[in-house]
């Protein structure tokens, strides 16, 4: 099945900071969605992108599809910010199949 | 808006004993999915479902059974749970008309002793 790889595993940045997050995928897809689980377990949508660029506050986001990666920009960040950012893709053909990738923990500090 | 719910949020059960995990969403999603969470593996697909009747497995499936006999419903049964099906179970649901956009229900932990 396809592989989803994210980097860093981990980043601390302190407030105010800004940071970039990749994610990597080896097939082709018709869908990526990024994901904030924040410290209480919820999960909550932030993108829908499976190519081109979207943002949303002080979120973006940029597909290269053809290259098979993405990545999420996070700019001024705050402490609510902090949590597990997830990449999940789904491969083209498939019936609405996400495969997520484990994750880029995210610590924001004052 | 109640969107998706799911319950129990929090249960602890036996080896051996059979658990259902409820979920219910409002929206008339047509796509219903069924995932685990646990640390190492991020989340992954137990069972998904594209409309009522109809079913499939997804990347883990052993040990678990669904169901989808409305639209709104897509539980989750454990026939026999065992100690490596503690996690924490998330209900997720989409549709076309909301972009393919997942929501997430808010997990249910479940700890088997």
């Amino acid at each position: 099945g396809i592989q989803v790889e994210q980097s860093p595993p981990d980043l601390i940045l302190q407030e105010g900071a800004n940071s970039t997050l990749r994610c990597n995928f080896s097939d082709s897809v018709n869908n990526l969605q990024w994901f904030h689980q924040n410290p209480w377990g919820q999960l909550i949508n932030l993108f829908y992108i499976p190519s081109g660029t979207k943002q949303n506050g002080r979120l973006s986001a940029t597909t290269v599809a053809t290259e098979r990666y993405s990545l999420l920009y996070i700019s001024s960040s705050q402490t609510t910010d902090s949590g597990v950012y997830f990449c999940a893709v789904q491969n083209t053909g498939t019936a609405s199949k996400l495969t997520f990738g484990t994750g880029t923990r995210l610590q924001v500090t004052l | 808006d109640a969107g998706i719910t799911q319950s129990p949020r929090y249960k602890i059960t036996e080896t051996g004993r059979q658990v259902t995990l409820m979920c219910h969403q409002t929206w008339s999603h047509s796509y219903m999915f069924w995932y685990r969470q646990d640390l190492g593996h991020g989340l992954r697909l137990i069972y998904y479902s594209a409309a009522a009747d109809i079913t499939d497995k997804g990347e883990v499936p052993d040990g678990y059974v669904v169901s989808r006999s409305k639209t709104e419903n897509f539980p989750l049964t454990l026939e026999s749970a065992t100690r490596s099906q503690t996690s924490v179970y998330f209900c997720a649901s989409t549709t076309a008309s909301s972009g393919n956009t997942i929501y997430f229900g808010e997990g249910s932990w479940l700890t088997v002793v």
